[in-house]
């Protein structure tokens, strides 16, 4: 079974511009959750999807959104780049446990994000 | 509010030692998941072992063990015989579950322990 992909793997942007990730995640898992990784805050988590629905949001700026499509692959978008936005994004999948799933997140290799 | 934290920022051992691994959490649930996560220098996060709460019981996974004791509310990880290729870092989390168990999709991290084994 592929693992959850994510692309672009490195990204490059000026501040103020915007910028679009995207994340598929395990055939099946229906979950969908992005965190940020920074050496400074460590791991945070952003939001996470559910059946296209977002069920849960960390204490992040609006500027941080996301969605996710009836197939289950979820996109985030970041508008007005800061300096601070660098950082490694992961997303990570699950088959939660009310659909019968251990719950378990399961993470992609990251988009790099550089924020210039 | 929950909360991880891993005092160790970072352990250097000797290959064949034994390294363990300290991660202590904090909740207000009384239905909870704790995770080890292994991240190399690749970066992706590696998903090692998942407990729940009302599992207290010790697990062994060939050199990899886990130690889950709720009176201290640590979950404790210790490889065994460490081996170069052990060497990342390690990420202890935690998740609560809510009352209808439908998602456990927040995942709380503590700061990590670099680990690196020396041949």
């Amino acid at each position: 079974k592929a693992g959850v992909t994510q692309t672009p793997r490195y990204l490059i942007k000026t501040r103020g511009q915007q910028v679009t990730l995207s994340c598929s995640p395990i055939s099946g898992h229906r979950s969908v959750s992005w965190y940020q990784q920074t050496p400074g805050q460590g791991l945070q988590f952003l939001f996470e999807y559910f059946s296209e629905t977002q069920r849960n949001k960390g204490n992040f700026p609006g500027r941080f959104s996301g969605r996710q499509f009836s197939n289950s692959r979820s996109e985030m978008n970041v508008s007005t780049l800061e300096l601070g936005d660098s950082a490694l994004y992961l997303c990570a999948s699950s088959f939660p446990r009310a659909s019968g799933g251990s719950g378990t997140q399961y993470f992609g290799p990251g988009t790099r994000l550089t924020v210039l | 509010a929950q909360k991880v934290t891993q005092a160790q920022t970072e352990i250097s051992v000797v290959e064949k030692e034994d390294v363990t691994l300290d991660c202590v959490y904090e909740t207000r649930d009384t239905t909870y998941y704790l995770f080890w996560y292994k991240q190399p220098p690749s970066g992706e996060l590696v998903f090692l072992i998942r407990r729940n709460s009302f599992d207290e019981q010790n697990e062994i996974s060939g050199r990899y063990s886990w130690n889950f004791q709720k009176s201290t509310s640590s979950f404790n990880f210790t490889i065994t015989a460490s081996q170069v290729v052990d060497s990342a870092v390690y990420f202890c989390a935690l998740s609560e579950g809510d009352a209808g168990g439908t998602s456990y999709g927040k995942l709380t991290f503590g700061q990590g322990t670099i680990l690196t084994v020396h041949p």
